[in-house]
C-alpha cells in the first residue's frame, strides 16, 4: 500500500502571499491531520477531517484552514502568509475514527512540506 | 489540557548497546493512547510503537519495547541492540481515545548511534 503522500516537498514564499499544500492518505484511510513543526513551538496540531467535515481543530488563527474532498484527499491554506509561517507542515490520515467511537487508531504520516516565507 | 513532557532533549549510545528515553505525561483522562514516533533526518515521522492506557501488558515491537507505569504517568522507550539507523529524534505522543486527530507531542530526545 502506498504512503501518505504530500506536495509539494518544499516551497518558497514570500510574506503576504497565501499557499496551498496537499495531502493524499493512503488508501481507505479518511481521516485526514495536519500539524506544523516548528524548532520553537515543536509539533502542533493544527485540524482533522473526517468524511469532508472538519471534527477538530487547534489553537491556530483564522488564517489556516483546510477542506477535504470525497476521495478522502485533503489540502490546507494558509493565507497573508508571515514570517513566523515558515515551518514543516506533516499530515497524517488514519483508518478509523468514527464519531462517537472511543477507539483511536494509529495515525501515519506523510514526509512533509516544507515551507519557507521570505 | 494534556501535556507531554520528554526531559532528556539528547542522547548517545554505542552501537549494539541499550537505551532508555523518557517521557511522562500529565491528564485526567482514563482512556488514552500512547506512542512513540521517530523522525530521521529525511524528516519522516514513523511510528515506533502504540500503547493503549487501558492494557497492563508493556508493548513490544522487535528491538523496541515500553515501560508504561500509568499510576506514575511514565511511558518510557527501551531500544535494544542499538543499530546506526536508530539515529534520529524520538517523538513520545499521546492522544485521548476517541479524540479526533490531535496528537498532543513532547519536544523529542535527539537520540545518536555512534559505531
Amino acid at each position: 500500500k502506498a504512503g501518505v503522500t504530500q506536495t509539494p516537498r518544499y516551497l518558497i514564499k514570500t510574506r503576504g502571499q497565501q499557499v496551498t499544500l496537499s495531502c493524499s492518505p493512503i488508501s481507505g484511510h479518511r481521516s485526514v491531520s495536519w500539524y506544523q513543526q516548528t524548532p520553537g513551538q515543536g509539533l502542533q496540531f493544527l485540524f482533522e477531517y473526517f468524511s469532508e467535515t472538519q471534527r477538530n481543530k487547534g489553537n491556530f488563527p483564522g488564517r489556516f484552514s483546510g477542506r477535504q474532498f470525497s476521495n478522502s484527499r485533503s489540502e490546507m491554506n494558509v493565507s497573508t502568509l508571515e514570517l513566523g509561517d515558515s515551518a514543516l507542515y506533516l499530515c497524517a490520515s488514519s483508518s478509523k475514527g468514527a464519531s462517537g467511537s472511543l477507539s483511536t487508531d494509529t495515525q501515519y504520516f506523510g514526509p512533509g512540506t516544507r515551507l519557507t516565507v521570505l | 489540557a494534556q501535556t507531554v513532557t520528554q526531559s532528556q532533549p539528547e542522547m548517545s549510545v554505542q552501537e549494539a548497546e541499550t537505551v532508555t528515553l523518557s517521557c511522562t505525561y500529565d491528564t485526567s483522562e482514563n482512556n488514552y493512547y500512547l506512542f512513540w514516533y521517530k523522525q530521521p533526518p529525511s524528516r519522516q515521522m514513523i511510528l515506533v510503537i502504540r500503547q493503549e492506557a487501558y492494557k497492563q501488558q508493556n508493548a513490544t515491537e522487535n528491538r523496541f519495547s515500553v515501560n508504561f507505569q500509568k499510576a506514575a504517568k511514565s511511558f518510557s522507550l527501551k531500544i535494544s541492540d542499538s543499530q546506526l539507523g536508530d539515529t534520529a529524534m524520538y517523538f513520545c505522543a499521546f492522544m485521548k481515545a476517541g479524540s479526533q486527530g490531535n496528537l498532543i507531542f513532547g519536544k523529542g530526545t535527539k537520540l545518536s548511534v555512534k559505531p
